[in-house]
Order: structure tokens, then sequence, then C-alpha cells
């Protein structure tokens, strides 16, 4: 069964430090993982997408990771600020018949002062 | 400016009504989306339309029913709503279709039915 799972459900840290979210996928034939952040009431918005050549991405503060052998990811977020506070969501594509997408139930993170 | 928009943000309503949500996105996407986030914040997508066409549409009750009049627009209408309906229904466009294509997120409606 196609699976996403994510770690820790939720995360509080203080601000200015640094912190590691877990994605773990049984999707198979893997396409392409995409994580999101999803600040409260409103929708996802894309942080990297990853896809089976590449192990490492970075967007300003936030780095991905990903090893496809393994079938596990992780969003490494350097010098934590308050508006880090959100949920971050692993989304990870197969492809069989057609595109799938399945969606990790996503890490809450709260930066605190 | 807005890329993906929804209304209304909030919709409260009672068992048995029928409701509409709409979507619209200025981003001159070909693909749009309708997901639903439950309680459990698990995301999980409902439907997808191409250029006005149904491209995905996973296993949701008939009750839910979505039209796209043009490719900037896809509303969701449900009949009959029920109490399981209540949750955030967050619609989604891009460029491309599923196998690539980054998604924008609309900000959400928040459905409670009472």
């Amino acid at each position: 069964k196609n699976q996403v799972e994510q770690s820790p459900q939720s995360l509080i840290i203080l601000e200015g430090k640094n912190c590691t979210l877990q994605c773990n996928y049984t999707v198979s034939p893997f396409s392409n993982l995409r994580w999101y952040k999803q600040d409260t009431g409103r929708g996802p918005v894309s942080l990297t997408i990853m896809t089976f050549s590449e192990n490492t991405k970075s967007n300003g503060r936030y780095t991905a990771t990903l090893d496809a052998d393994t079938k596990q990811s992780s969003l490494h977020i350097t010098a934590s600020q308050l508006s880090d506070s959100a949920s971050y969501i692993c989304v990870v594509r197969w492809y069989s018949s057609a595109s799938k997408i399945i969606f990790g139930s996503g890490t809450r993170l709260s930066i605190r002062p | 400016d807005t890329a993906v928009s929804q209304t209304p943000k909030y919709l409260v309503t009672q068992m048995g009504n029928d409701k509409s949500i709409k979507c619209e996105q200025n981003l001159g996407h070909d693909t749009m989306y309708w997901y639903k986030q439950d309680s459990k914040k698990f995301l999980k997508i409902m439907f997808s339309y191409n250029n006005k066409e149904l491209i995905i549409n996973e296993t949701v009750p008939n009750r839910f029913s979505p039209k796209s009049p043009d490719k900037a627009h896809l509303n969701l209408h449900i009949n009959s709503l029920e109490l399981g309906d209540s949750a955030v229904y967050f619609c989604a466009s891009s460029p491309e279709g599923l196998a690539n294509g980054e998604q924008y997120f609309g900000p959400g409606t928040r459905l409670t039915v009472t």
C-alpha cells in the first residue's frame, strides 16, 4: 500500500534553533517529492521539489534531502524564525497507469521566542 | 492579485442542504483540483480538471459534483450535506498535470455541517 508517513507529528523549538523533519514513503515507482509549508488558515505553498536523481536541494534556510534507496526525505530548517511556525507537508508522486499523488499528514512546527 | 481564490471562506449549514464553493485562478493554468483536508490534516485529492475536462475523480460520494465553466474556474457543488462532510476544502491549480506541476493552493473553505 502506498503511504507517506511524517515524523514527528508536532515539534516545538526556540527561535534561532535548527530542526529536522522526516518523511518516509512506500510509494513505487517514485516520481518526485515536494515539501509544502502550510500556515494556519492558509493553503499549502511549495518549498522544494526533488526527483529521483537529486540528493539535496536548498531554498533559503530550508534544505531538503532525499534518499531514494531507503525512501526517506528530510527537511532541515536552519536558524528558525517565528514565521516558520506552520505545518510542513511531504507530498510524493508516483506513476502507474496515471500520475498519482499522496500527502503526508504533516508536522506541526511551533517556534517559541 | 490573488492567484487562486475561493468563496466563501467559511460555510456553516445544516444537514441535508445543498451548497456550492467557487474557485477561480488567474494564473493561466490548465489544470485545477479540489482537495479535502479532514480533522487529522490529511489532504486528499477529490477531483482534477484539465482544460474543463475531468481527468481524476477519486472515490468520493456522487453527492459531490465539480463544474468547470471555463479553465479558470472550478466550482464544487455538494448535495444533501452530511456531518462527515465537515472539513476544509482547498482548490488548487497547476500549469501542468499531476505529474510534475507545482500546485498553487487557494486559502481554503471551512465547511461546517450541523
